[in-house]
């Protein structure tokens, strides 16, 4: 079974400038996670959908983040525009919502940005 | 906030059983403790759950103390390869039907000593 794929795996910016992450979850799971991670803290829920749906989006800064699921599956994060601060790792994570492993979360290997 | 307390770091030397304490005294009767690790330049990735009983898996075991109020991630022989951030969570609540949301801390960073 194929994992969590992310890409890119790294990306370096200018401040200011506009980036884009993209997730494919585990092929039938429902629910998919965007986690940021800054150096030295656990990872912190930006936002979460079950299908194409948000089901929480209550710490994704709005006024320069943005997330879609549009058909269900894969996903992009869209930072615009990026600050210092946004450096981090992304991550993604996927989760069924019935059967054995319900609610085990799998998580990418992430992407890693650096914002100059 | 997280709603788990555990040591920042802890060390272990190579082929002992390591011992990772969590306190989750808040935790209602129907949350599951759950265990993830990280690996350097690595996704967190699963390691053990439970509600009540005690569990056993190949990776690892999870005790969890009889008023529910704290529990213990048990690597019963270290290896280099277990060296990683260990996260203890509780889900944090039903934001839908089938789903709910997690709160990672920033876990315990257990080093292997050869």
């Amino acid at each position: 079974e194929a994992g969590v794929a992310q890409s890119p795996r790294y990306k370096i910016i200018e401040k200011r400038q506009s980036v884009a992450f993209w997730c494919n979850p585990i092929s039938g799971h429902a629910t998919l996670y965007w986690y940021q991670q800054i150096l030295g803290q656990g990872p912190k829920l930006l936002i979460q959908f079950q299908n194409n749906g948000v089901v929480d989006d209550s710490q994704l800064p709005k006024d320069r983040f943005s997330a879609e699921r549009l058909k269900g599956v894969d996903s992009t994060l869209k930072i615009q525009p990026a600050k210092l601060e946004d450096s981090a790792v992304y991550l993604c994570a996927s989760s069924s919502v019935g059967g054995s492993a319900k609610n085990i979360q799998y998580f990418g290997a992430g992407t890693r940005l650096s914002v100059l | 906030d997280a709603k788990t307390t555990q040591p920042n770091s802890m060390e272990s030397n190579e082929e002992e059983p390591v011992h990772l304490p969590c306190n989750h005294s808040t935790i209602s009767g129907t949350d599951y403790i759950h265990w993830y690790r990280q690996l350097p330049s690595q996704g967190p990735e699963y390691v053990i759950h439970g509600l009540t009983s005690n569990v056993n898996n190949r990776m690892a075991s999870l005790a969890i103390a009889e008023d529910r109020k704290s529990s213990t991630l048990i690597l019963h022989r270290a290896t280099l390869r277990d060296a990683a951030v260990y996260y203890c969570i509780l889900r944090d609540g039903l934001v839908r039907s089938g789903t709910y949301k997690y709160i990672f801390g920033t876990g315990t960073r257990l080093k292997v000593l050869a």
